[in-house]
């Protein structure tokens, strides 16, 4: 089945970090753009960020409020897209889901809470 | 940025009703726009990608039409499965960005 399985939310503190992975099954990973969305709760559905494939640049790109503070990367080998956030802050509360550029392709989403 | 708008924000139907969710974008994009159905707790699914193509699975009651800066999101005859949150979403440019939503509830 193809698939996208979000994993690593937890509570944090402010400006503590968090690392979330999303491992992808049954499709051609490699050449996928992929992105994160987030979705604060009661709210709608907010881009954080898309990286390119490999073989496309592996280029990056943040929306304005994660800028500098979240970081995307892919691990081919292990089918394995992250995102790396630090200095968290409480407006960073949110399900974040893990998606193809596109938009065609979501996971199932995983809960980071930030609590000062 | 590109905004997109969504209307209506909430909408009440019955089973049966032909329903129709309209999103402007604040300039072209084309195609490049995707419809998405969250229900509450759950993962948003696509439903039409491209503007009109449907996806595999998704009943045919579903359809979608525009191009440019006006898109449309119909249902045929509303089924009870189709009570959710509807977005809307422009994957022409960076930052990709979504409408707000249209809820749509039982009348």
């Amino acid at each position: 089945e193809v698939q996208l399985v979000e994993s690593g939310g937890a509570l944090e503190k402010t400006g503590g970090s968090l690392r979330l992975s999303c491992v992808a099954s049954e499709f051609n990973f490699i050449d996928a753009w992929m992105t994160w969305v987030r979705q604060a709760p009661g709210k709608g559905l907010e881009w954080v960020g898309r990286v390119k494939s490999k073989i496309d640049g592996e280029t990056e790109e943040y929306a304005a409020p994660v800028k500098g503070r979240f970081t995307i990367s892919r691990e081919d080998s292990k089918n394995t897209l992250y995102l790396q956030m630090n200095s968290l802050r409480t407006e960073d509360t949110a399900v974040y889901y893990c998606t193809t550029d596109d938009g065609r392709l979501w996971g199932q989403g995983t809960l980071v809470t930030v609590s000062s | 940025d590109i905004q997109m708008t969504q209307s209506p924000s909430t909408l009440s139907a019955s089973i049966g009703d032909r329903v129709t969710i309209t999103c402007r974008a604040s300039q072209s994009i084309g195609f490049w726009l995707a419809w998405h159905q969250q229900k509450p707790g759950k993962a948003p699914k696509t439903l039409i990608y491209q503007a009109s193509n449907l996806e595999s699975g998704v009943p045919s009651r579903f359809s979608g039409s525009g191009s440019g800066t006006e898109f449309t999101l119909t249902i045929t005859s509303l089924q009870p499965d189709d009570f959710a949150t509807y977005y809307c979403q422009q994957v022409s440019g960076y930052p990709r960005t979504f409408g707000q939503g249209t809820k749509v509830e039982s009348k």
